[in-house]
């Protein structure tokens, strides 16, 4: 069984500001990790995935993978109101029968106030 | 790409009845679909894994009788909750994903509302 752990939150960052979102998981054989942004009443969609060591940027997204210590953290620059929302952090199963199946933390809450 | 679409969007239905969701990978064949349902407030629990062809892996505690998913081609799924009560009321969502990926592709969800 794949934990992953998220703080629930709720995380208030002003607009412009930087948002950071943190992650860990406790099967350290885990190899692939997922972002997905949840808004209220909305299903998942997907930020970013990343599979290895170190930062991997895409916009004002970042995730950030340390193996070493079991834990992927997204940042999120120059916050706007739009990036309020449920972040989910996500580990796949890659053996046997969890081949392929997400297993999601419970969520941190965002909200980036004006 | 990559679209999943789900129907209905929302349901409401009286208590002892049937409802069937649809799950479709509208540009791409899914070879296994996976089947949610989310509580308010609450994150997202697997409630079971299909393959098209086979019969659905239930994730411990859901009732198979009570959610029957048939996965029967390569672009649809359906999940019906059969004889639903209140405590059924949920948001159900369905992803798909390809045999060569890992990634997953979400519908929309269904909201369930039992009366």
């Amino acid at each position: 069984q794949k934990e992953v752990e998220q703080n629930s939150g709720p995380l208030s960052v002003p607009e412009g500001a930087i948002a950071s979102l943190n992650c860990t998981y406790s099967d350290r054989g885990s190899q692939s990790f997922f972002w997905y942004r949840q808004y209220s009443g909305k299903s998942p969609e997907l930020i970013m995935f990343i599979y290895s060591n170190g930062d991997k940027e895409d916009g004002r997204f970042t995730a950030q993978l340390n193996k070493a210590s079991q834990y992927v953290s997204l940042l999120i620059r120059d916050s706007q109101p739009s990036d309020s929302a449920t972040y989910l952090c996500a580990v796949i199963g890659d053996r046997g029968s969890t081949l392929g199946r997400l297993y999601f933390g419970r969520g941190t809450q965002l909200t980036v106030w004006p | 790409g990559a679209v999943v679409s789900q129907h209905p969007s929302w349901v409401i239905c009286k208590s002892g009845t049937s409802v069937k969701i649809e799950c479709r990978s509208l540009d791409f064949q899914a070879t296994t679909m996976f089947w949610y349902r989310q509580f308010p407030k609450q994150s997202l629990m697997l409630m079971a894994t299909s393959n098209e062809g086979s019969k659905a892996t239930y994730e411990q505690g859901v009732e198979k009788d009570k959610f029957l998913i048939n996965h029967a081609s390569l672009t649809l799924s359906t999940l019906t909750v059969t004889s639903a009560h209140p405590e059924d009321s949920s948001f159900y969502i369905c992803s798909a994903k390809t045999a060569s990926s890992y990634e997953q592709y979400f519908g929309p969800g269904t909201r369930l509302t039992v009366t």
